[in-house]
């Protein structure tokens, strides 16, 4: 099993455009979540999903959308890129239901110039 | 919501030393409370958990204590070695039945050789 994966790794966007981070999990979990990690902070909830077609707003979901069509697939995306949104991106999957657990893909760093 | 405070934001200990790190909660129906690592540069990785029906969790040379009426809990590291230098983020559910988790702010642990 690959666990959950992510694309790009790295990105680099200019401000007002937009892109799509792609996270893939094969452990069908059915919950799954978009967090974003500043610099000595710890991680804050942007969305969340707990199946396909179902999703909701974390802590943090301003100027980001998500969608779940699929059980494995869950992408974020950015509409007109801010440098606010200069972050590295985690996105996690869980079982849930008879655990907590949750399992991180390595992460995407974007910086918005 | 829930609020995660962590302590301290950094620590330093002599290789074979024991390292302590202490987190309070404010919700009363948490009931999951997680610790990850996280080596730079990479995604948190768990490496213990505790329920709140458990007042202490051990493996190895690392244990968790929780104290439900006091809302805190604390990650214990003993016989530290190098490899243990890491930042490490304490976590609690949003709510009973909840699978969300609220993260603090993390510790940089420093493990002098």
């Amino acid at each position: 099993n690959a666990g959950v994966t992510q694309t790009p790794k790295f990105r680099i966007l200019k401000i007002g455009q937009s892109m799509t981070l792609q996270c893939t999990q094969d452990m069908n979990h059915n919950y799954m979540y978009w967090y974003r990690q500043d610099p000595g902070m710890g991680l804050k909830l942007i969305y969340y999903s707990v199946g396909a077609g179902i999703t909701d707003k974390g802590e943090v979901p301003n100027g980001y959308n998500v969608s779940r069509s699929t059980t494995e697939d869950f992408p974020l995306r950015l509409e007109l890129a801010a440098p606010s949104q200069t972050s590295v991106y985690f996105c996690a999957s869980g079982q849930g239901v008879l655990t907590y657990t949750q399992y991180f893909g390595p992460g995407t760093r974007l910086t918005v110039l | 919501g829930e609020n995660v405070e962590q302590h301290p934001s950094t620590l330093s200990v002599q290789e074979g030393d024991s390292a302590v790190i202490k987190c309070t909660y404010s919700d009363s129906a948490s009931n999951y409370f997680p610790w990850y690592k996280q080596e730079l540069g990479k995604r948190p990785q768990l490496i213990i958990d505790i329920r709140s029906n458990v007042g202490e969790k051990k493996d190895q040379r690392i244990a968790v204590t929780l104290n439900k009426t006091a809302k805190h809990f604390s990650l214990h590291i003993t016989e530290t070695q190098p490899e243990d230098s890491a930042v490490y983020f304490c976590a609690a559910t949003s709510g009973a039945g909840s699978y969300q988790l609220t993260f603090g702010k993390g510790t940089k642990l420093s493990v002098i050789p």
